[in-house]
């Protein structure tokens, strides 16, 4: 009963250091995504992919990089950590979510906590 | 574009007191309608989701009423419980590119609950 499995869950990175966050799937889902919660924002979306090989861009891209190489897995890179990427990221997963399937569930792992000093 | 507002909080409630969390939302067509929560130090769950107009969600007595003359999805229960301390999201699908829609959330409303 694994369903979307995110980590680390926590991390600390000094300003300029690179990193990944890991995001696994065991339900055979098509779409993935990572998000981002800020305090008084929401969540937003980061990057995702509809399938493997095919990734798309999201509201606040910019610092971030993915790739999917398989349907189960979806890493998010951080390629040089600024402050302002602290934040909590949440990946998430689901069946198709367009058209007459837009009431999809869309379920969440539980988040990392990335903090940058 | 289409966005969803909801109210601040923190929502501060007693044990078995009745909650409201209003929620409303702007969209061009008729977007499927969720409220997810968040319990401390864990991630996000589906709470509820309503998919067209007039749809009820429910879940753990919780409910909420797709209301599309109003534009809204407000959160209910009619006896609320500690452990029913949570942030509380409100969101609507909204369609990105190749058919697949993306969630927009809400701020977030804080609910605590004493006993």
């Amino acid at each position: 009963n694994a369903g979307v499995t995110q980590t680390p869950k926590f991390q600390v990175l000094k300003t300029g250091q690179s990193m990944t966050l890991q995001c696994a799937q065991d339900m055979n889902h098509e779409y993935m995504s990572w998000y981002r919660q800020d305090p008084g924002m929401g969540l937003r979306l980061i990057h995702y992919s509809v399938g493997a090989g095919i990734t798309d861009q999201g509201e606040v891209p910019n610092g971030y990089n993915v790739s999917r190489s398989t349907t189960e897995d979806f890493p998010l890179r951080l390629l040089s950590a600024a402050p302002s990427q602290t934040s909590v990221y949440f990946c998430a997963s689901s069946f198709r979510t367009g058209g007459s399937s837009a009431g999809n569930t869309i379920y969440f792992g539980e988040g990392s906590w990335l903090t940058v000093v | 574009g289409n966005s969803v507002t909801q109210m601040e909080g923190p929502v501060t409630l007693s044990e078995e007191a009745f909650l409201t969390i209003n929620c409303t939302y702007t969209a061009t067509g008729y977007p499927s309608l969720f409220w997810y929560v968040q319990y401390p130090g864990e991630g996000l769950q589906l709470l509820l989701k309503a998919t067209k107009a007039d749809d009820k969600g429910s879940n753990k007595g919780f409910e909420a009423t797709y209301r599309k003359e109003t534009t809204s999805f407000h959160l209910e229960k009619g006896s609320v419980q500690v452990s029913d301390s949570a942030v509380c999201f409100c969101a609507l699908s909204d369609l990105i590119s190749g058919g697949y829609n993306k969630l927009i959330f809400g701020a977030g409303t804080r609910l605590a609950v004493h006993p």
